[in-house]
């Protein structure tokens, strides 16, 4: 079993940084794909970007393409995602999430989620 | 990126009655290997997401058999063959083919 535990929440001012952790336990970050996802209050879902294992590289979605920052630290199996030049826009519940594959079952799993609140 | 569309965006249902969703996808998710990489979600309030169906037709460990995912290419369908009160949340559909995976805009089920 693949668990995600996530920081806690942050309050940020327009144009700040926030860097949001997503610790992986039950398997090692290197075994896995970590992708992040936010949703904006009353919104849907929206893909940021992530690890493609493919391509063997991180890719961003376009609109977040010059604020956003993904990094993994295999030594403490945590992966963080950056963004900076922070608007109130911004404001949403971030999640990390993964799949796995075991024997002929696929699974799916996301953590608790983030919220970042951007606001002056 | 693949942009994924979703409808209606609302779907009021009664309680034993079919439901169905329909998602468009920009590119065809048919991969190479034979499967469509299309998920879809049930996000209830308060919740993370849940899976129900993977690649298009196959459904998640646990998941009722009144779920079912169909379609090929860039036009799929999500089925509930009688509706349950427990239903009740947002649907989302996902590609999986391409990162980053991009998400269709949700149809929101109610009872009514």
């Amino acid at each position: 079993q693949v668990q995600l535990i996530q920081s806690g929440a942050e309050v940020k001012k327009p144009g700040a940084s926030v860097k949001v952790s997503c610790k992986v336990s039950g398997y090692t970050l290197s075994e896995l794909s970590i992708y992040w996802v936010r949703q904006a209050p009353g919104t849907g879902l929206e893909a940021m970007g992530g690890f493609d294992a493919a391509e063997d590289e991180t890719i961003y979605a376009q609109q977040f393409q010059a604020r956003v920052t993904m990094t993994e630290d295999t030594s403490t199996d945590t992966a963080y995602m950056e963004l900076s030049s922070l608007r109130s826009e911004d404001t949403a519940l971030y999640y990390c999430a993964t799949y796995f594959i075991l024997g002929t079952n696929y699974y799916v799993f996301w953590g608790q989620g983030t919220l970042v609140t951007v606001s002056s | 990126d693949i942009v994924m569309t979703q409808s209606p965006h609302s779907l009021p249902v009664t309680p034993g009655e079919p439901a169905s969703i329909s998602c468009r996808s920009s590119q065809s998710l048919l991969y190479s290997n034979g499967y469509n990489h299309l998920e879809w979600y049930l996000q209830k309030p308060g919740q993370s997401p849940q899976l129900l169906i993977y690649l298009g037709s196959y459904r998640a460990s646990g998941v009722p058999d009144r779920f079912s995912g169909s379609g090929s290419g860039t036009d799929f369908t999500l089925k509930i063959s009688r509706v349950e009160a427990e239903d009740v949340g947002v649907y989302y559909c996902m590609q999986a083919l391409h990162t980053p995976r991009t998400f269709g805009q949700g149809t929101r089920v109610e009872i009514k």
